[in-house]
């Protein structure tokens, strides 16, 4: 079946624009995950959506982030006035439900660059 | 400093050797993750251990987790060229809700 797909796949925009990032999860499956993860570094937790829950938004780095997630399903992640530390890889994981023990199946990312 | 650090960071063997990576964490954990990630991809599940579990196997990796020095190691067997990637623990720590820390990853070369 289809995997968690992310678009754009590269995104090259100028400092100061706006950027939308889009996830498409694994149908059905409740949980989703937005991980920023820098050249050669591991990832860094942004915010997590539950079901119907309000999102765990602890490790989003400033208040020009944030993300929505519609019906329950694509979800959409928006950095305002980027600054060139924003460039990096954005990724989306999914998992089955929020239960203990549940692996996160990764999209391929979004590469952001910021001139 | 961060929960789940690997070691090494940098791993180069030849086809058919063993390789061993280590993961270091400092809280409580439900349980440890195995990821596998090749240039330019996305983060692929490999094996996930249990709090009360203390080995587990599938294919040619083998995964221990020892939780009273708060360590696991992946050990991949048989190596083959094709194992070569970066490979990331994650710990789903009991106050986390699910969310994964992530180390910062070893990456391996596996030379035909």
């Amino acid at each position: 079946g289809a995997g968690v797909s992310q678009s754009p796949s590269n995104k090259v925009t100028e400092k100061g624009k706006d950027v939308e990032l889009r996830c498409d999860p694994i149908s059905g499956h409740t949980a989703l995950y937005w991980y920023r993860q820098s050249l050669g570094q591991g990832l860094e937790f942004l915010i997590y959506f539950q079901g119907n829950s309000a999102p765990d938004k602890s490790g989003l780095p400033s208040d020009r982030f944030s993300a929505e997630r519609t019906g329950g399903s694509v979800s959409t992640l928006t950095i305002q006035r980027t600054q060139q530390e924003d460039s990096a890889v954005y990724l989306c994981a999914s998992s089955s439900t929020q239960g203990l023990n549940q692996p996160q199946h990764f999209g391929d990312g979004t590469r952001l660059s910021i001139l | 400093s961060q929960q789940g650090e690997e070691d090494p960071q940098a791993l180069s063997i030849q086809e058919g050797e063993n390789a061993t990576m280590n993961c270091s964490y400092k809280t409580s954990i439900n349980n440890l993750q195995w990821y596998r990630q090749n240039s330019g991809r996305g983060l692929v599940h490999l094996i996930l251990i249990r709090s009360n579990e203390r080995e587990k196997h599938s294919g040619r990796l083998r995964v221990t987790l020892d939780t009273s020095k708060k360590s696991s190691s992946l050990l991949i067997t048989a190596s083959r060229a094709a194992d070569t990637a970066s490979y990331f623990c994650a710990t789903d720590a009991e106050t986390s809700g699910s969310r994964l820390t992530f180390g910062e990853g070893t990456q391996l070369t596996v030379n035909p």
